[in-house]
């Protein structure tokens, strides 16, 4: 599986945005990008996925750069239940079943 | 869409015992994953089940370790022996493959073991 490189954390101020950078350089064509994130005490969840175009949903926006070797979570305005772990993930469509998690960033939302 | 159900939410053990977790999946989920999660990590991949046949295993699974998924709707994790270092998260996920990528998983609140 491509490996991806993320800060160890960050912090916001509530109410504003933040960008929650993931670094992906050896990505291939049939990576899919995935953002889960896990709140204190429960399981993973779900935010949002992309594979070259730039994605929006009700929780985030995904932008993704030009040659696919980076890409970005923006939350737009933070709440302190942002207040996470944030993974970003690489799921190949055509290998490899498993979804593979490293450390993520933390982050903080400050009142 | 009840979610993806784990029992038991905590359980302590001493050390050799066997510990057993039950996972639940969403209904129509027909793939459902196992992961480990210790303090301060993201989760480890274990293993992972199509439907009753169990696909793909971690080398993290030792003889130890043992899953199954009998019927292709519920699945177990069993740890015999249990060490201290079994202590962890256990983590229970499932989606219903379609054969895209963009296929998400849903996650249990997982199963936090202590091994005293």
């Amino acid at each position: 599986d491509a490996k991806t490189t993320q800060p160890n954390s960050m912090e916001s101020n509530e109410e504003e945005p933040v960008h929650l950078p993931c670094n992906h350089s050896t990505i291939s064509g049939t990576d899919y990008i995935h953002w889960y994130r896990q709140l204190p005490s429960q399981g993973p969840e779900y935010v949002i996925h992309g594979l070259t175009s730039n994605v929006n949903n009700r929780m985030a926006s995904l932008a993704i750069a030009e040659d696919r070797k980076s890409s970005t979570l923006i939350l737009h305005r933070a709440t302190l239940r942002d207040a996470a772990v944030y993974y970003c993930i690489l799921r190949d469509v055509n290998y490899g079943q498993n979804f593979v998690f490293g450390p993520g960033t933390r982050l903080s939302v400050l009142p | 869409d009840t979610g993806v159900s784990q029992d038991p939410r905590h359980k302590i053990t001493k050390r050799g015992q066997n510990v057993t977790f039950r996972c639940d999946p969403i209904s129509e989920h027909n793939r459902l994953y196992w992961y480990r999660q210790t303090l301060g990590q993201g989760p480890e991949f274990l293993t992972y089940f199509q439907n009753e046949a169990q696909l793909e295993k971690s080398r993290l699974l030792s003889d130890r370790f043992s899953a199954e998924r009998p019927k292709g709707s519920f699945s177990t994790l069993e740890i015999q022996r249990t060490e201290q270092g079994d202590s962890a998260m256990y983590l229970c996920a499932s989606y219903r493959a379609v054969g895209s990528g963009a296929n998400v998983l849903t996650f249990g609140a997982g199963s936090r073991l202590t091994v005293l």
